[in-house]
C-alpha cells in the first residue's frame, strides 16, 4: 500500500517549457487535490478533483490545467512554465471532500529558469 | 472558508506539553476544525480533527470551547521529533492552509 505516490520528485525546465506531473493514490479515494508550497509559506490549492469525472478551481490555479485520468490518477500540467511557477508541488487524496483529513504524497520539486 | 489565525512560532523543551492555539472567529456550523503536521521537505500528515469539545487520539489532543471560535492542539511530552509546522484548518474540502506554528522543541 504505497498511499500517494508522485513522479517526478525533482524537474528544471526553461521558461516556456510544457510538462504533466503525475500523481497517483492506491486507497480508493474519491478525491484528489494538487496544491503548491512556496518558501516559508503554507499550501495553495491549485485545482482538486472531488469524484472521477469532475475538476475544479482552487486558489491559484492560472497557468496550470489538470486531468482526473481515473479514480487513482490526477496529473497537473504546466503548458509553458513561468519563473513564478517554481515551488514545491504536492498532491493529495481524501476519501471525499467533505472532511479534511487528507493524504500527501512526498511532493516534486520545480524549478523554472 | 473561514480564516484562521495561529502564532508564527513557539520554543519548547523535550518533555514539556505544547499548546498551540487556533483562532477562528467566522467559523461555520457545519465546519471541521483539523490540524496537520509537516517536516521540512515531506507533504503535511493528517493529525487530529475535531467538531466540538474534545478529542484525543495516539498523538494529540484537540480542545474546542462550546462557541468554536478557537481551539486548541495539546501535544503531550514532546520530543526533538516533533519539531515542524502545524497547520489548523477550519472547513473542508478546499482547505486553506495559513502560514502555519512553527515548533521548535530544544533538549
Amino acid at each position: 500500500n504505497a498511499g500517494v505516490t508522485q513522479t517526478p520528485k525533482f524537474q528544471v525546465l526553461k521558461t516556456g517549457q510544457s510538462m504533466t506531473l503525475q500523481c497517483a493514490q492506491d486507497m480508493n479515494h474519491n478525491s484528489m487535490y494538487w496544491y503548491r508550497q512556496d518558501p516559508g509559506m503554507g499550501l495553495r490549492l491549485i485545482y482538486y478533483s472531488a469524484s472521477e469525472g469532475t475538476t475544479d478551481k482552487g486558489e491559484v490555479p492560472n497557468g496550470y490545467n489538470v486531468s482526473r485520468l481515473n479514480k487513482r490518477e490526477f496529473s497537473l500540467r504546466l503548458e509553458s512554465a513561468a519563473p513564478s511557477q517554481t515551488s514545491v508541488y504536492f498532491c493529495a487524496s481524501s476519501e471525499r471532500t467533505l472532511y479534511n483529513e487528507q493524504f500527501f504524497g512526498p511532493g516534486t520539486r520545480l524549478t523554472v529558469l | 472558508l473561514a480564516k484562521t489565525t495561529q502564532p508564527i512560532s513557539m520554543d519548547s523543551y523535550e518533555g514539556q506539553e505544547v499548546n498551540i492555539t487556533c483562532s477562528h472567529n467566522n467559523i461555520a456550523t457545519n465546519d471541521y476544525i483539523t490540524w496537520y503536521q509537516q517536516f521540512p521537505s515531506q507533504g503535511p500528515r493528517f493529525i487530529i480533527q475535531g467538531y466540538k469539545t474534545k478529542v484525543t487520539n495516539e498523538v494529540a489532543s484537540l480542545f474546542i470551547p462550546a462557541d468554536r471560535k478557537s481551539s486548541t492542539l495539546s501535544l503531550p511530552r514532546v520530543s526533538l521529533s516533533d519539531t515542524a509546522v502545524y497547520y489548523c484548518l477550519v472547513g473542508g474540502g478546499k482547505l486553506i492552509f495559513g502560514q502555519g506554528t512553527e515548533l521548535s522543541v530544544k533538549p
